[in-house]
């Protein structure tokens, strides 16, 4: 079956480290994105990608930094720059970046600092 | 800029029909979307309006007019298992960066008996 899987499930961090969160889809989709959720806030931008080897920031990419070297992963890594990394992350893909296409999420990840 | 607005909660009876609404202020307009995402899980597609108008699927209909920057989710015979968070969703189409969308907050709808 088609999907998008993310992993870990549950990340815990301490603080000064730098954490991978993992992303990968295989619906041949061009376009993925990073969101982040923090309770009573929607989803907020942090990077998108429309094909490989180009990513754009979003709206709160500070302290973020990703890659797109194959089509079927987006990874997203949390560095210590970023002061206040606990929340639930969001990987999603979309077929194309042009187009009102849906958006396909993965199950997320909750990162916690400790 | 992008700015857009629903209610924060509500509160239906089993079997009943509610009514969330959104409002929207985005530079560009490439469609709307509504998801549904119950409690720490992944949001799921449920409506995706461009046109002005009705959309129908189901128990759930979704309704746009871009003239007004308006539309509403309409969810009818409701379930227990309707009890989530409803997040309204516009992609602002190419003037306003492809198809990354910008997200209300939610609405969290709780289903009583």
């Amino acid at each position: 079956d088609g999907g998008i899987t993310q992993s870990p499930k549950y990340l815990f961090r301490k603080e000064g480290q730098n954490v991978t969160l993992s992303c990968e889809q295989n619906l041949n989709h061009d376009a993925m994105y990073w969101y982040r959720q923090d309770p009573g806030q929607g989803l907020r931008l942090i990077y998108y990608s429309q094909i490989v080897n180009d990513f754009q920031k979003g709206d709160i990419a500070e302290g973020y930094s990703v890659s797109r070297e194959k089509k079927e992963s987006f990874p997203l890594t949390v560095t210590s720059a970023q002061k206040n990394p606990t929340a639930f992350y969001l990987c999603a893909s979309s077929i194309d970046n042009t187009r009102g296409g849906e958006a396909f999420f993965g199950q997320g990840t909750r990162l916690t600092v400790v | 800029g992008q700015n857009i607005d629903q209610p924060t909660e509500m509160t239906a009876t089993e079997g009943a029909i509610v009514q969330i609404n959104c409002t929207y202020q985005t530079s560009g307009f490439n469609g709307l979307f509504w998801y549904q995402q119950h409690a720490g899980e992944a949001p799921t597609f449920l409506s995706y309006n461009v046109l002005d108008g009705l959309e129908e699927k189901g128990r759930f209909s979704s309704f746009l007019s871009r003239s007004k920057g308006y539309s509403y989710l309409l969810l009818k015979e409701l379930q227990m298992k309707d009890s989530a968070s409803y997040l309204c969703a516009v992609s602002p189409g190419l003037t306003g960066g492809g198809n990354k969308l910008t997200f209300g907050t939610g609405t969290q709808l709780k289903v009583e008996l």
